[in-house]
């Protein structure tokens, strides 16, 4: 069946870059996102990718996406500790949702 | 302005009753959706409705049954809970249908005793 994975944790430190990975099996997709969840709250979308284009940046996002092996990532410069969070990538014409990364970022 | 809301934000309920879950978008979009999000985070489509009308419908136990009375509305319904419907219940929105961006819900935490 159809299937989004990533890794479970990632922990980094403040200032260092942070990249999330995702691999996915939906290839029908126009748009692919990125939703971050904070603590007690809903998911609200940072940043998304049209599947026609392998690199999108976003002040400090930058979205890579290699349709041939279904693996898009998301890399955080200069993380802070507000962007402690979990991150739902989300290739979505099929609402597929994984179990996100978790991640932690120490002073 | 809230965009996406819902009502209660904490519900704590015994075994074998009936609640319902509200949840209205002020944002003119055409599509709603009903998602669980389990103790692990695991997020899975429950319903959606495009212009009032069930689009999808995944393997949900028919006590589950939302309700569009009109396009800014989608409630959920769950009659005899059960202590594995213990979860947070998110309504989310999107315009123009399925895959699109969607706006959620500040959650429903649902504690089945």
């Amino acid at each position: 069946g159809e299937d989004v994975e990533q890794s479970l944790f990632l922990s980094v430190r403040e200032g260092d870059s942070s990249v999330i990975n995702c691999t996915y099996t939906d290839s029908s997709s126009t748009y692919l996102y990125w939703y971050k969840q904070e603590p007690g709250a809903g998911l609200q979308l940072l940043t998304y990718i049209f599947s026609n284009m392998d690199m999108k940046q976003d002040q400090r996002l930058t979205v890579l996406l290699n349709k041939k092996d279904k693996h898009l990532s998301l890399r955080i410069a200069d993380t802070q500790t507000g962007d402690s969070a979990i991150y739902f990538c989300a290739p979505n014409r099929k609402l597929i949702w994984g179990l996100g990364t978790s991640l932690a970022v120490n002073p | 302005d809230t965009a996406v809301s819902q009502t209660p934000k904490y519900l704590v309920t015994q075994m074998g009753n009936d609640k319902s879950i509200k949840c209205e978008q002020n944002l003119g979009h055409d599509t709603m959706y009903w998602y669980k999000q389990d103790s692990k985070k695991f997020l899975k489509i429950m319903f959606s409705y495009n212009n009032k009308e069930l689009i999808i419908n995944e393997t949900v136990p028919n006590r589950f049954s939302p309700k569009s009375p009109d396009k800014a509305h989608l409630n959920l319904h769950i009659n005899s809970l059960e202590l594995g419907d213990s979860a947070v219940y998110f309504c989310a929105s999107s315009q123009d249908g399925v895959g699109r961006t969607q706006y959620f819900g500040p959650g429903t935490r649902l504690t089945v005793l």
